[in-house]
């Protein structure tokens, strides 16, 4: 079945460095990918999207490009802020399937330091 | 504020208990789905209703129930509360269903229910 494994956390910065979070999936056919952040105590929102193959998703300074030769979306920022703190969730949908219908990773904390 | 409500925000319950979870979509949307989100399982999808019907199921316990309005709000119930049900329940919409690329899903605060 699908499934969407990504790395560990937590995950502890300082702030400026340099952030990636990687993201591999298994998946029949051609799924869409996400990256969705969870703030303390609110809801998922969805960060990118990429829906088909070698397209870069982008969002506040975070990017992440679908790449079907090693089945992964890596997730990276060049330079983190304290504001970045938060759980990042990997995410697919099946192919043809609605954007709703998830298939989330585990998640990773980050946490920057000032 | 994504548009999507959810009531009540905190639920704390005993074992054995029925609890009815309420969700009211972003204005527009027709699709509903629900999650369940616990420390061990991670976010889990439970299940999809689209204008009315049932478009998936996910890992939803036969314990647990949905059904979706003709006002399009929904309400997941659950039934014979177990220690383990424990968790947050996210809902999300978004307006298409099955197939509709390009369209975002947009989540929900969350119900945190504590069984006790």
């Amino acid at each position: 079945g699908n499934s969407v494994t990504q790395m560990e956390g937590p995950v502890t910065l300082s702030e400026e460095a340099f952030l990636t979070i990687n993201c591999t999936y298994t998946a029949t056919g051609y799924p869409s990918l996400f990256w969705y952040v969870q703030y303390p105590g609110e809801g998922l929102q969805l960060l990118l999207k990429a829906t088909k193959a070698d397209d870069k998703g982008s969002n506040k300074g975070f990017e992440a490009t679908y790449r079907k030769e090693t089945t992964s979306f890596h997730l990276e920022k060049g330079s983190v802020q304290v504001s970045d703190s938060a759980v990042y969730f990997c995410a697919l949908t099946s192919a043809g399937g609605s954007q709703g219908n998830l298939i989330f990773g585990k998640g990773t904390k980050l946490s920057v330091k000032p | 504020d994504s548009g999507v409500t959810q009531t009540p925000k905190h639920l704390i319950t005993a074992t054995g208990q029925r609890v009815t979870l309420r969700c009211s979509p972003r204005s527009g949307d027709l699709s509903v789905y629900w999650y369940q989100q616990s420390l061990d399982q991670g976010l889990q999808f439970l299940i999809q209703y689209y204008n009315g019907e049932e478009r998936a199921k996910g890992n939803i316990l036969e314990r647990f129930s949905a059904q979706q309005f003709p006002d399009l709000h929904s309400e997941l119930n659950l039934s014979s509360l177990e220690l383990g049900d424990s968790a947050l329940y996210f809902c999300a919409s978004s307006v298409g269903g099955q197939g509709a690329l390009g369209t975002e899903a947009f989540f929900g605060q969350g119900t945190r229910l504590t069984v006790v």
